[in-house]
């Protein structure tokens, strides 16, 4: 079975200084890794994903995440963020072949003026 | 273009009372269904999924339900409400064969609360 750990669950920063949210995963086959944000009161949307190829992964919104497959990490990162970014963030694995996606337990990034 | 329609947005329920959380899609046949539950510092929590009309797949072992009467058309339903049941329930769906690579489109949730 896959599973997800982000190892913050809440993380202040201050707007215009970069951030780091980190995502740990576990998973005895080939998975698939994403970023998901989430707005107060509202579903989530995709911020990027890692399928296959360069590690260094872009999404929307300047944000980035990097695929370390000998750490099992997939952080996900921002060279400066703004107040609009804040909300909550939520790594997730699906294994290939496979209808699942599985979420971690979320970071909650706060930016503050 | 595709959109995902969930609702009601905020239901309040007594304990031991019944529950109906419908999710449609439109633009799209065939969708793949999901229902997620999100408790507060627990991330989501996936609960059922379907990949066609009347095939249901239950994740957790739990007081709740699923059925898909139309190609479309997701409900998570209950006979009886526990407190344990309160929590941001959220539809998605995604398009594909399985093949791990799709990415999920939400709905805007609903917030149970049951007292």
């Amino acid at each position: 079975a896959q599973s997800v750990t982000q190892l913050d669950s809440q993380v202040p920063v201050f707007e215009e200084a970069p951030v780091e949210l980190r995502c740990n995963y576990s998973s005895s086959v080939s998975v698939y890794l994403f970023w998901y944000v989430q707005y107060p009161n509202q579903g989530l949307q995709l911020l990027l994903k890692y399928l296959s190829g360069s590690t260094l992964v872009k999404g929307i919104n300047g944000f980035e995440a990097e695929f370390n497959k000998s750490q099992t990490s997939f952080h996900l990162r921002k060279p400066s963020v703004h107040i609009s970014d804040t909300a909550e963030y939520f790594c997730a694995v699906s294994k290939t072949g496979g209808f699942k996606t599985i979420f971690g337990a979320g970071t909650r990034l706060f930016v503050k003026a | 273009s595709q959109t995902i329609h969930q609702w009601p947005a905020t239901l309040v329920q007594p304990v031991g009372s019944p529950l109906s959380l419908e999710c449609t899609v439109e633009g799209t046949s065939n969708p793949n269904l999901y229902w997620y539950r999100q408790a507060a510092g627990r991330g989501l929590q996936l609960l059922f999924y379907s990949v066609g009309i009347g095939q249901i797949s239950s994740e957790v072992p739990q007081n709740l339900s699923a059925s898909r009467p139309q190609d479309r058309q997701f409900i998570l339903s209950s006979k009886k409400l526990l407190l344990s049941d309160s929590g941001f329930y959220l539809c998605a769906w995604s398009e594909g064969l399985g093949t791990g690579e799709e990415k999920l489109f939400f709905g805007s949730g609903t917030q149970l609360s049951v007292l």
